[in-house]
């Protein structure tokens, strides 16, 4: 089955700097990867996902880009703000079968004011 | 956005009691549902793929008789933990994924689930 690497487990960022989240997946036929913001005590949010026929997506301050042939993806927040503090999850799934998520072990992102 | 409803939010329970939880999506259709379950500071854990109009998909280490899993309709899911005991004690989040819609799952609000 597919595993999903995370890193760092944890990280502190200086307010108005960029923040980078690495995630590596094992399954080659995994070609959906979105990336989940949890706060304490609330549901996952989608943030911004990618599929596999695209290198690079942005949203806002928000970017993930994708190298299949590695088998790593990673999440750039740029100009972080303190409401950017939360767990961070990627994932991956395939189009095949029930398409589950396996995620990542999560990243705590703290901003530094 | 698509929205996902789970009912009760929280609950306390004595050890021996079932508990059963509800996921709603209340603006799609969801024929896959996904229940999973997370320790504090741990990632999220799937416990099984509920298909809608058959049975559940359990992962490796997951007992079925004990996390009773109900698709009946493309809006309702419910899990049931029977004879609930403390190590069952936990955060229950479900998910659907819109019928048509490749990959994408939203996440109910969760249910935390204290056993005593």
């Amino acid at each position: 089955g597919e595993n999903v690497e995370q890193h760092p487990s944890t990280l502190s960022v200086q307010e108005g700097d960029s923040a980078v989240i690495k995630c590596t997946y094992s399954d080659s036929a995994s070609n959906y990867f979105p990336w989940y913001k949890q706060e304490l005590g609330k549901r996952p949010q989608l943030i911004i996902d990618i599929r596999s026929n695209v290198g690079e997506k942005k949203d806002q301050r928000i970017a993930v880009t994708l190298n299949k042939t590695a088998k790593h993806f990673s999440l750039h927040i740029t100009e972080t703000q303190p409401e950017d503090s939360a767990v961070y999850f990627c994932a991956a799934s395939s189009n095949f079968g029930n398409e589950k998520l396996t995620f990542g072990t999560g990243t705590r992102l703290t901003i530094i004011p | 956005g698509a929205v996902v409803s789970q009912h009760p939010s929280w609950v306390i329970c004595k050890s021996g009691t079932s508990v059963k939880i509800e996921c709603r999506s209340l603006d799609f259709q969801a024929t896959t549902m996904f229940w999973y379950r997370q320790f504090p500071k741990q990632s999220l854990m799937l416990m099984a793929t509920s298909n809608e109009g058959s049975k559940a998909t359990y992962e490796q280490g997951v007992e079925k008789d004990k996390f009773l899993i109900n698709h009946a309709s493309l809006t309702l899911s419910t899990l049931t933990v029977t004879s609930a005991h403390p190590e069952d004690s936990s955060f229950y989040i479900c998910s659907a994924r819109e019928q048509g819609v490749p990959g994408t799952q939203y996440f109910g609000p969760g249910t935390r689930l204290l056993v005593l």
